[in-house]
């Protein structure tokens, strides 16, 4: 138990489909971070919130829309993706964005599919 | 960039102890190295972080000469339970906050 929850862990979707990834954190951390995982390639920061507020965002298709409404709740809203999205998407938290040595603790992440 | 170079892989097998060494050259003074574990289908989960000289916790210690452009991961004892992809990382001034991976190291452990 790592104290960030995703889910679903596992969705399978159409390219036309809607559809939206949900973290939770129970760490009373500020800062939450989407990841990609494509097969055979590092991990990938996609977007970065820090006190609900977006910090970063990674040059990622709009296609991936995110929402942090609290700092305990991060979602990826997805519309009209890709086969190459398919991957899994891992949400992380921390303390503090700004304080950079602060370990990330991952979710399990979800499992995309896109047919 | 805040990249670090390790081994592709590794082979070892249970009750020996696995040091996988990790290269960062070009690394800040405000820069700390930090180890994530990643099992398959998983995220990852930090295991040990350090600036320099020895650390060590209930799972791992980490080495870190004076110069502090390489540091080592040392797992006593391993167990099947351990393979893993393990990555060393760069955290700090450098790329505040933002967590960049490379391959990391495949370790697979034998019985």
């Amino acid at each position: 138990e790592t104290g960030v929850t995703q889910t679903p862990r596992h969705l399978v979707m159409g390219m036309t489909n809607k559809k939206s990834l949900k973290c939770e954190q129970h760490l009373g951390h500020n800062a939450m971070y989407w990841y990609k995982q494509s097969a055979k390639k590092p991990l990938e920061l996609m977007f970065v919130y820090n006190f609900k507020e977006q910090t970063e965002n990674n040059s990622v298709p709009s296609r991936f829309s995110p929402e942090c409404p609290n700092s305990s709740h991060l979602f990826l809203h997805l519309h009209t993706l890709q086969p190459e999205d398919s991957a899994l998407y891992l949400c992380a938290s921390s303390q503090d964005y700004t304080v950079s040595n602060q370990p990330q603790h991952f979710g399990d992440g979800t499992r995309l599919s896109i047919l | 960039l805040a990249k670090t170079t390790q081994p592709i892989s590794m082979d070892s097998y249970e009750g020996q102890e696995v040091n996988i060494t990790c290269s960062h050259n070009n690394i800040a003074t405000n820069d700390y190295i930090t180890w994530y574990q990643q099992f398959p289908s998983q995220g990852p989960r930090f295991i040990i972080q350090g600036y320099k000289t020895k650390v060590t916790n209930e799972v791992a210690s980490l080495f870190i000469p004076a110069d502090r452009k390489s540091s080592t991961l040392s797992l006593p004892r391993v167990s099947l339970s351990d393979t893993a992809v393990y990555y060393c990382l760069r955290v700090g001034s450098s790329n505040t906050g933002k967590l960049i991976f490379g391959q990391g190291t495949t370790l697979q452990v034998k019985p």
